[in-house]
């Protein structure tokens, strides 16, 4: 079946360096992308990666291995502003997204 | 597993036409229902919140008697979109607010799919 694993929540504390991690299993593999999403609002889009590697973009930095189906988001420079859900979410060969549970990351000062 | 889905997952339609997406919450009930719109590599933009038993709220910008929202009971929502036109060509998503097993949390969304909708 279509899997995709991520921490429920994670803590950490401001100004620091938060990694969430994700792992999936989709039938076929057209990219993972990963949102950001406040209580409340609309997920916003951080970052999309198709090919291995790193992909920076000011403080957020996206990770992606398909050959371990892995990814992983990483925040540096850690604000308050930051705590929120963050969404992890592989499209399939149908061009279907699979959703991730959503890790809660709260900022403590 | 999946919580919520949608059917279909693509459709192409020709100009003109109505097009019925549905969104079903699996094994629970979904008191909220979301629907988004995608475009390609951008954040999703909530097109209307939808309560069950009553009219859906729309956000500023979409226009309710283009996007038809019915949720007519708890595991299910539909959206339709009449007379689509090629700009209406989009990823359309859904997501369903359930309390949560885990924390019993009922902030939690699951988000479906996606219905990917072509208009010729």
């Amino acid at each position: 079946g279509q899997n995709i694993d991520q921490p429920t929540e994670m803590t950490a504390t401001e100004g620091a360096i938060v990694q969430i991690n994700c792992t999936y299993q989709t039938s076929g593999f057209n990219g993972l992308f990963w949102y950001q999403q406040h209580a409340g609002e609309a997920p916003t889009f951080l970052s999309y990666n198709v090919l291995d590697g790193l992909e920076e973009k000011g403080r957020f930095s996206s990770f992606l291995s398909r050959s371990k189906g892995y990814s992983y988001l990483l925040l540096k420079e850690l604000q308050m502003k930051d705590s929120a859900s963050y969404l992890c979410a592989s499209m399939d060969s149908n061009y279907q997204l699979i959703w991730g549970a959503g890790t809660k990351l709260i900022i403590k000062p | 597993g999946a919580v919520v889905s949608q059917h279909p997952s693509w459709v192409i339609c020709k100009s003109g036409t109505s097009v019925k997406i549905e969104c079903r919450s699996l094994d629970f009930q979904a008191t909220t229902m979301f629907w988004y719109r995608q475009f390609p590599k951008q954040s999703l933009m909530l097109m209307a919140t939808s309560n069950e038993g009553s009219k859906a709220t729309y956000e500023q910008g979409v226009e309710k008697d283009k996007f038809l929202i019915n949720h007519a009971s708890l595991t299910l929502s539909t959206l339709t979109v009449t007379s689509a036109h090629p700009e209406d060509s989009s990823f359309y998503i859904c997501s369903a607010k359930i309390v949560d097993p885990r924390t019993e949390s009922t902030d939690t969304q699951y988000f479906g799919p996606g219905t990917r909708l072509t208009v010729l």
